[in-house]
């Protein structure tokens, strides 16, 4: 596509549901991240998919939160048992790869925990 | 290590004046420092990056300004316009390795008519 899509775009969930997140990446993009932006605040980064290596998972904040990548295009962030403080706008880039830096960005997903 | 300081918060400038936002860090592995611009609603969007071996780089009205010994970096944004209120955010990354992008806190830049 012509940009990064992410879906849904807005997300109310109820206390203890588990939801699911998904970006569609440029085509091509071999790089795929995701961020967290909670209100008024910087972007938090969750996890790295680069290609077919192993993700870097170094800023999940807990095991209710994983991703996974298929085929090395799609991925989908899903965050079991929701919390109030996971409500946020969730923020996925990708770039072209390795020593390709530029990164680009969807517009998020803005979740809401009730 | 990992952390790019931002300052200032917020910043107010008169229409055509020069607001010039700081960030500094603490990991000489980092070799990208790439600026990025988000409007309400929307997501970052690169606004310019520049790598370790310059000090200046410019991009119509934006200049990063980089200072390797002192690990900081800016930007400036010259003859400031309304269009131009926004977040900033700067951030700092890898070429080779850990490729994440590290954020700094933002800056909300107001620029007034």
């Amino acid at each position: 596509g012509a940009g990064v899509s992410q879906s849904p775009s807005n997300k109310v969930t109820e206390k203890g549901k588990d939801v699911e997140l998904r970006c569609d990446p440029i085509s091509g993009h071999t790089a795929l991240y995701w961020y967290r932006q909670s209100l008024g605040q910087g972007l938090e980064f969750l996890i790295y998919f680069q290609g077919n290596s192993a993700p870097d998972k170094s800023g999940l904040p807990s095991d209710r939160f994983s991703a996974e990548r298929t085929g090395g295009s799609v991925s989908t962030l899903t965050i079991q048992r929701t919390q109030q403080e996971d409500s946020a706008v969730y923020l996925c880039a990708s770039s072209v790869g390795p020593g390709q830096q530029r990164a680009f960005f969807g517009q998020g997903t803005r979740l809401t925990v009730v | 290590q990992q952390q790019v300081k931002q300052s200032p918060q917020s910043l107010i400038v008169q229409k055509g004046g020069i607001p010039i936002i700081n960030c500094a860090y603490e990991n000489t592995a980092f070799d990208y420092f790439p600026w990025y611009q988000q409007f309400p609603g929307k997501g970052p969007a690169l606004l310019i990056a520049i790598r370790p071996d310059v000090s200046e780089k410019k991009e119509g009205r934006f200049t990063i300004s980089f200072n390797k010994s002192a690990k900081q970096f800016s930007l400036h944004i010259m003859d400031s316009q309304p269009g131009d209120s926004a977040t900033y955010f700067c951030a700092a990354s890898m070429i080779q390795g850990a490729q994440k992008l590290v954020f700094g806190q933002g800056t909300r830049l107001t620029i007034n008519p």
